[in-house]
This record gives structure tokens, C-alpha cells and sequence, in this order.
């Protein structure tokens, strides 16, 4: 089992739809969950940090759920610009705490 | 944000031929920095954690002795492919968190496309 899972997609939504990205993770010892957006052929960008408190930046939403492991991105309004791929990162902690990615969910917005 | 810089963007290098990209974190210092690897449609894979004044720590099934890793300063990582062949070819990735800043984001480079022919 891997040790960060994805929703394996693609995801292809007009624009103006609500899309739900889920992502687990198996080590329980993680202290630190990110989503990164990666564009064809570009480095990841970070796109939002993810506390169990659950947190809203603009469209976006993120959410954590620590006793089953689980993270969540959601995002409304899908526009044309928020094609991409979208990865589930986690972070065992510490100083050099390695960060480990999900495979990625590709979302596409169409007109 | 903090800003890491790899160079180069792209390289197309013969085969058997070795191949240095550089990772510079521009405005904090990096104890640690992360190398990673990525093919088309796959994700990102974690080949080496590279570790400033020591000897990197290398990823099961990832060759010390063709990826070598220096990172001499608390600002520079250097990768060299080693030998490179035609599989070498794939994205590369730098990645660095600044020193004490333990479970914040990590700041990619802008990557390195290797193609060996």
C-alpha cells in the first residue's frame, strides 16, 4: 500500500462546477499535510496547507481528519485556470521531515 | 516566499556523459534539501535527502555512486548524474526547507529536464 493515496481521476468538469479531491495517508506519525498544484511540466506550488481545524483560502477548501487519516480538497466555481494536477503531500515533521506525494488527481475544466 | 533556484532548466547530454544541476535556496538557509525525481504521468519519487557538511541519505533503489550529492554550503545542493544513459532521462527537483522550520512547506525549484540521447 502506498504510503500517501490519491483519487486516481482524471477529473473533467465544466466550468463552474464543485470538484472533491480525497486523499489518505498511512503513517500515523504524520504531523504536517499540504496540497501542491503542479502545471504541465513545472515544479509543484504550494496551493494550501491542511489543519484539522479545516481551512478556506478564496474557492478552495481543505480538510483534515487525523483519526482516519483522510484529507480533503474541495473547490467551487471551477475556472479554466484551475486545470492541473493536484497533489496530496504529507510530512512526517522534524527538521528535515521528507515530504511525501500522492501520485496526483489531474483535474480539467472545460468551457 | 522563500525562493529556491535550480540550474540548469533543461539539459540534453550523449550518453555516458555526466550531468551537474544545482539547487541555491536565494534568501534563507537550507540544512537540508531534497532531491526528487519524476516521470512523465507519474509523481514525484524522493531519491536522496541531502544533508549540508555530510553524506546524503539515498532512497532505497537509488544508486549513491550515479546520483552523487554534494551540499557543501547551507545555500547549494548540487545532483550530478553520473554516466548518464537514455533511462536517466526525467524530471529532476530540488526541493529545501529552511533550517528550524520543520513542518512548514517545502519550496521546489523550478526543476531540471534531463534528456540523454
Amino acid at each position: 500500500r502506498k504510503e500517501v493515496e490519491q483519487d486516481p481521476g482524471p477529473f473533467n468538469v465544466p466550468e463552474g462546477a464543485t470538484v472533491a479531491f480525497n486523499c489518505t495517508y498511512s503513517n500515523s506519525a504524520s504531523q504536517s499535510f499540504f496540497w501542491y498544484r503542479q502545471d504541465c511540466r513545472k515544479e509543484p506550488k504550494l496551493l494550501m496547507s491542511v489543519y484539522s481545524s479545516g481551512n478556506e483560502d478564496g474557492r478552495f477548501t481543505a480538510q483534515l481528519n487525523r483519526a482516519s487519516q483522510y484529507i480533503s480538497l474541495l473547490i467551487r466555481d471551477s475556472k479554466l485556470s484551475d486545470s492541473a494536477t493536484y497533489l496530496c503531500v504529507v510530512n512526517r515533521g522534524g527538521n528535515a521531515g521528507k515530504s511525501t506525494f500522492g501520485d496526483g488527481t489531474t483535474l480539467t475544466v472545460k468551457p | 516566499g522563500a525562493v529556491v533556484s535550480q540550474h540548469p532548466s533543461w539539459v540534453i547530454c550523449k550518453s555516458g556523459t555526466s550531468v551537474k544541476i544545482e539547487c541555491r535556496s536565494l534568501d534563507f538557509q537550507a540544512t537540508t534539501m531534497f532531491w526528487y525525481r519524476q516521470f512523465p504521468k507519474q509523481s514525484l519519487m524522493l531519491m536522496a535527502t541531502s544533508n549540508e557538511g555530510s553524506k546524503a541519505t539515498y532512497e532505497q533503489g537509488v544508486e549513491k555512486d550515479k546520483f552523487l550529492i554534494n551540499h557543501a554550503s547551507l545555500t547549494l545542493s548540487t545532483l550530478t548524474v553520473t554516466s548518464a544513459h537514455p533511462e536517466d532521462s526525467s524530471f529532476y527537483i530540488c526541493s529545501a526547507r529552511p533550517t528550524g522550520a520543520g513542518g512548514t512547506e517545502a519550496f521546489f525549484g523550478q526543476g531540471t529536464r534531463l534528456t540523454v540521447v
